[in-house]
């Protein structure tokens, strides 16, 4: 079946601009995760969904971030006012369900740049 | 706060050579999973261990969690240039919904 997807691929925009990421899980997993990896970096957690449990948002790292997940399915992850150190790749990966045990499946990832 | 380490940051190897990687939480694991990302990719699963002690083998790679559930390994017998990649760790928090991934191992074979 479909893995999970994520748009767009790259994405380039000025310094101060507002960028929409979107990210399409496999369908039927309730848990969907956002991280941030910068180049050559490990995967730093940004924000966590299960269900229509309240997210958790400890990972985000400035209230220029948020996501929202609809419909218990696609997610957006919203940069405001993009900084140059938000250039970055964002995956988002989900997973069956909430439980630790189960493996994350990861999307291709969006690739950000700010110039 | 939890945290979890990986060691060595890079590993660059002949082919055919061993290779291991470590990882080390602040924190007593529930479990621990072990992901692979390729150059230009994203992480991809391999495997997950559970129980104290817990060794698993996939192929030529093998895997362990330690006793305290507090460490875990990777070792690659006889590398092969498909081994190419950076190898990650990570493991839950206590209440499983946020997951901690080590800084990962850049794994280099040389043909």
């Amino acid at each position: 079946g479909a893995g999970v997807s994520q748009s767009p691929s790259n994405k380039v925009t000025e310094k101060g601009k507002d960028v929409e990421l979107r990210c399409d899980p496999i369908s039927g997993h309730t848990a969907l995760y956002w991280y941030r990896q910068s180049l050559g970096q490990g995967l730093e957690f940004l924000i966590y969904f299960q269900g229509n449990s309240a997210p958790d948002k400890s990972g985000l790292p400035s209230d220029r971030f948020s996501a929202e997940r609809t419909g218990g399915s696609v997610s957006t992850l919203t940069i405001q006012r993009t900084q140059q150190e938000d250039s970055a790749v964002y995956l988002c990966a989900s997973s069956l369900g909430s439980s630790g045990s189960y493996e994350q499946y990861f999307g291709p990832g969006t690739r950000l740049t700010v110039t | 706060g939890q945290q979890v380490m990986q060691i060595p940051q890079y590993q660059h190897v002949q082919e055919g050579e061993d290779f291991t990687t470590y990882c080390n939480s602040s924190t007593t694991l529930s479990n621990i999973q072990w992901y692979k990302q390729r150059p230009g990719g994203h992480p991809v699963f391999l495997i997950q261990l559970v129980k104290s002690g817990e060794v698993k083998k996939q192929k030529r790679l093998t895997f362990q969690f330690g006793e305290a559930k507090k460490n875990s390994s990777l070792h690659i017998t006889a590398t092969q240039t498909t081994d190419v990649g950076t190898y990650f760790c990570a493991g839950p928090r206590y209440n499983f919904n946020k997951f901690y991934f080590g800084s990962g191992t850049k794994l280099n074979v040389k043909p």
